[in-house]
């Protein structure tokens, strides 16, 4: 079964400029999360997606912004870009079963803000 | 709200030795999952080993265990025999199966070095 997936890999955009990440969950997945790694604030909970709903959303401002399509695939979008914002960012994906919570991560998409 | 610690930054183990990770979290939950995430060096985060709250037996995989400390609201990982490939950012996490949740809480990461 392939694992997750996240395009692109590596980004590098300007200040005031948007960006759009996507993943690709592991087959029969329906639960995304998306989080925010940085090396000081760690993993960031930015939402949760399950069957094209969003479930829940961390504590980061409206410019950052997800969807999820019928096919459980996954976009994020960041507007109006800040040097703040450049971290790594990655994708989990689960089940979505009760009980089950493992997550997967795929390798993540290195944004770099300048 | 729930809250994840991670008290030690950084650890170093030699090869072959043993080591435990700490992990302290707070809820006012009786149900919850618990979990361990290793993340290599640009590498992807896997799953190292979960642990269910009603459950008493501690879980393990392989050199991996966990000592469970309900009351204590403690989770540390015990490595054995450590390996060179075990070198990694390890993230413990907590996972609240209550409705309306969803989402995930990790600690700040420990980076664990194995010494050859």
């Amino acid at each position: 079964k392939a694992g997750v997936t996240q395009t692109p890999r590596y980004l590098i955009k300007t200040r005031g400029q948007q960006v759009t990440l996507s993943c690709s969950p592991i087959s029969g997945h329906r639960s995304v999360s998306w989080y925010q790694q940085t090396p000081g604030q760690g993993l960031q909970f930015l939402f949760e997606y399950f069957s094209e709903t969003q479930r829940n959303k961390g504590n980061f401002p409206g410019r950052f912004s997800g969807r999820q399509f019928s096919n459980s695939r996954s976009e994020m979008n960041v507007s109006t870009l800040e040097l703040g914002d450049s971290a790594l960012y990655l994708c989990a994906s689960s089940s979505g079963a009760w009980g089950v919570y493992e997550q997967y991560f795929g390798p993540g998409t290195r944004l770099t803000v300048t | 709200a729930q809250t994840v610690t991670q008290s030690q930054p950084e650890m170093s183990v030699q090869e072959a030795e043993t080591v435990t990770l700490s992990c302290t979290y707070d809820t006012s939950e009786s149900d919850y999952y618990l979990f361990w995430y290793k993340q290599p060096p640009s590498r992807q985060m896997i799953l190292v080993i979960r642990q269910e709250a009603y459950k008493q037996q501690n879980a393990t995989e392989n050199r991996f265990s966990v000592n469970f400390q309900k009351a204590a609201k403690s989770f540390s990982l015990k490595i054995s025999d450590s390996q060179l490939g075990d070198a990694a950012m390890y993230f413990c996490a907590y996972r609240s199966p209550r409705e309306g949740t969803y989402k995930y809480i990790f600690g700040t990461g420990t980076r664990l070095k194995v010494l050859a």
